[in-house]
């Protein structure tokens, strides 16, 4: 079953532009993750964020964690080519027993 | 160089037939996981495991199996009871089995079953 969601699906912005994608989750967790791929690649991880955390940096990436409207959102800042890949949050649910649910990934296109 | 290997690439077989994709790690890594993705979705966990001599199923391990004899390794059989093994398949391993530590990947083997 899809715990994360991720939106928009497919997202295309200039380079130097700012990229925002949402995560939408269903039920309480634990912490969530955000992970990029690359096309035909292995997964690499960007953040993780606990469930009493509001807001997390690294680099150009800025995570947020709004347990309430229990969504997530990535945005990365003055976007370059090397961004143009898939990124996907992971969820552990409470429930789960420490296993995460990949969502389905927003597309990301940066043109030059 | 520490890192997460899967072999091969890709790999092609004929429908009825057994395969084996190979994944070994050499991070020291108790936990290992499988996982199956199809075009434009995200990743389904097939099996994983915690510690050697010790797996569990996941969400889709009908038609797959999988074993765990040595820490740094985690074989991955796609049998003929699979209906649909056509896609790309990731290996994964972390610290330990906690969700909270992040998982590392393996560069993925795409299967074809014709």
């Amino acid at each position: 079953s899809q715990q994360g969601e991720e939106d928009p699906q497919a997202l295309s912005i200039q380079e130097g532009e700012n990229a925002t994608m949402n995560c939408s989750y269903k039920t309480s967790i634990n912490n969530l993750q955000w992970y990029r791929q690359n096309s035909g690649r292995g997964l690499v991880h960007l953040i993780l964020i606990r469930s009493n955390e509001r807001e997390k940096h690294s680099g150009r990436l800025r995570v947020t964690l709004d347990t309430s409207k229990k969504s997530s959102s990535l945005l990365i800042t003055a976007s370059r080519a090397a961004d143009t890949a898939s990124y996907f949050c992971a969820t552990e649910a409470i429930y789960r027993d420490d296993k995460i649910i990949f969502g389905k990934g927003t597309r990301l296109h940066i043109l030059p | 160089d520490g890192g997460i290997t899967q072999s091969p690439k890709y790999l092609f077989r004929k429908e009825g037939q057994n395969v084996t994709l190979s994944c070994e790690q050499n991070l020291n890594h108790d936990a290992m996981y499988w996982y199956r993705q199809d075009p434009g979705q995200g990743l389904r966990l097939i099996y994983y495991s915690q510690i050697v001599n010790d797996f569990q199923k996941g969400d889709i391990a009908e038609g797959y199996s999988v074993s765990r004899e040595k820490k740094e390794s985690f074989p991955l059989t796609v049998t003929s009871a699979q209906k649909n093994p056509t896609a790309f398949y990731l290996c994964a391993s972390s610290i330990s089995g906690l969700s909270s530590y992040e998982q590392y990947f393996g560069p993925g083997t795409r299967l074809t079953v014709t």
